[in-house]
């Protein structure tokens, strides 16, 4: 069973606020990625990181920002909030070199007023 | 340009028949095809998957058939049950472990009892 969680599950919060979406993984996975979903819409790849140190930027431009120190945490920052920023954030892992399947978390979904 | 296409936004079939899920794709380098099934408020999770020298894996009551000339792929669920009423989700990789997934924006799927 896959173990990579997500906090907070839900977040409202005011616009111009900074906040942090939490992700860890305890599989030991080395790739994991940030997605952006609307409702009847596909995932958007908004960041990855293939290893320790290394984050990369995605198809979906965005205003986020990737830290990857840990093997197992891989938070998302954003600034500045504003309303635009409302989405599902869901982020996953693989392992290095697998059949590419990707394990998500539960998702965060933010909400900026 | 959307790579990975599923043009039927939702789908509805009584308990016990077929679920005919279908995804296109345009780019042909495309050679690893996944499909993830994701309920309101939980991430996707891994479905099946088939690698681009196979036309058909199955897994139960899955099956995923690739027609790799046509750039299709059809996921079949026999019998469905009310369960399996969720969102799926296609999902590509131009090469198997090495890059970021492209999905589709999904079907919902609604079985009927």
């Amino acid at each position: 069973e896959a173990d990579i969680y997500q906090t907070p599950r839900y977040l409202v919060i005011g616009t111009g606020k900074k906040i942090t979406l939490e992700c860890s993984q305890t599989m030991g996975h080395d790739k994991m990625y940030w997605y952006q979903q609307d409702p009847g819409m596909e995932l958007h790849l908004i960041h990855y990181s293939y290893g320790v140190n290394s984050t990369e930027k995605g198809d979906l431009s965005s205003e986020s920002t990737v830290s990857r120190i840990r093997t197992e945490h891989f938070p998302l920052t954003l600034e500045s909030a504003r309303p635009s920023h409302t989405s599902q954030y869901l982020c996953a892992s693989s392992e290095a070199g697998a059949d590419n399947e990707q394990f998500f978390g539960p998702g965060t979904r933010l909400t900026v007023l | 340009d959307q790579q990975v296409k599923q043009n039927s936004p939702s789908l509805s079939v009584q308990e016990g028949r077929i679920s005919i899920l279908n995804c296109d794709y345009t780019n042909s380098m495309f050679d690893y095809f996944l499909w993830y099934k994701k309920y309101p408020a939980e991430g996707p999770t891994f479905l099946i998957s088939i690698s681009s020298i196979k036309d058909k894996n199955e897994d139960g009551r899955f099956t995923v058939f690739l027609n790799k000339s046509a750039k299709h792929l059809s996921l079949h669920i026999v019998p469905s049950q009310p369960g399996d009423s969720a969102v799926y989700f296609c999902a590509a990789s131009l090469y198997s472990g090495n890059t970021p997934l492209v999905f589709g924006k999904g079907t919902r799927l609604s079985v009927i009892a």
